[in-house]
């Protein structure tokens, strides 16, 4: 059964600081990876989607990379904001395209001004 | 400029009522999924729909129920609330399995 792990669970940054988020998955066998942001009472906003085939993906401040052979997925924040502050997602899916979706449970982003 | 609605935003349950959780999208998506989120836990997937008329079970099924009669649309239905089924409900869509899932803002549903 897949599991998705992040760790870690919180961190706390000053403004400006390069951070990376983790994230590993016991089933190398995914269709692909998804990053997600979370506000506090709010639903989720995808941020990054790796594909299976690929390497890594861009989008502005933020790069995902994907090792499926290891099992691990990072996400890296350059320069990061106070606005940066949220809850970040590690999501994989398996099974082809209708597979499921399996959820890490997130790293608590603060970040101090 | 709406994408995912979820309706309503809170409800409070008495144990054994039953009540639908809406969601549409405006996006034209096929697919479409219904989560829980608990505290300090990932989201959990319960049922999801790859186009109208078809829909199929995911990891917590059991005490949902749900049906795919429009692309727009895609209800949640709790028949007999229990206690544990207080969550956040978040409704989903994308255009196809291997494109971004586009969330709604939750559905919290208490059930006392």
């Amino acid at each position: 059964k897949q599991e998705v792990t992040q760790i870690p669970a919180a961190l706390s940054v000053p403004e400006g600081e390069n951070l990376v988020l983790n994230c590993s998955f016991t089933d190398s066998a995914i269709y692909n990876l998804q990053w997600f942001r979370q506000d506090p009472g709010k639903g989720l906003t995808s941020l990054l989607l790796i594909q299976s085939s690929q390497r890594e993906q861009t989008s502005g401040r933020l790069n995902a990379s994907l090792d499926k052979s290891s099992g691990r997925s990072t996400l890296y924040i350059a320069a990061s904001q106070p606005g940066d502050s949220a809850t970040y997602l590690c999501a994989v899916k398996g099974g082809g395209s209708q597979g499921n979706l399996i959820f890490g449970k997130g790293t608590k982003l603060s970040v101090k001004p | 400029n709406a994408g995912v609605t979820q309706t309503p935003k809170f409800r409070i349950l008495k144990i054994g009522q039953s009540m639908t959780l809406q969601c549409t999208q405006d996006m034209n998506h096929n697919y479409m999924y219904w989560y829980r989120q608990d505290p300090g836990m990932g989201l959990k997937l319960i049922y999801y729909s790859v186009g109208a008329g078809i829909t199929d079970k995911g990891e917590v099924p059991n005490g949902y129920n749900v049906s795919r009669s429009t692309t727009e649309d895609f209800p949640l239905r709790l028949e007999l609330a229990a206690p544990s089924q207080t969550s956040v409900y978040f409704c989903a869509s994308s255009f196809s399995g291997n494109q971004p899932q586009h969330f709604g803002d939750g559905t919290r549903l208490s059930i006392l």
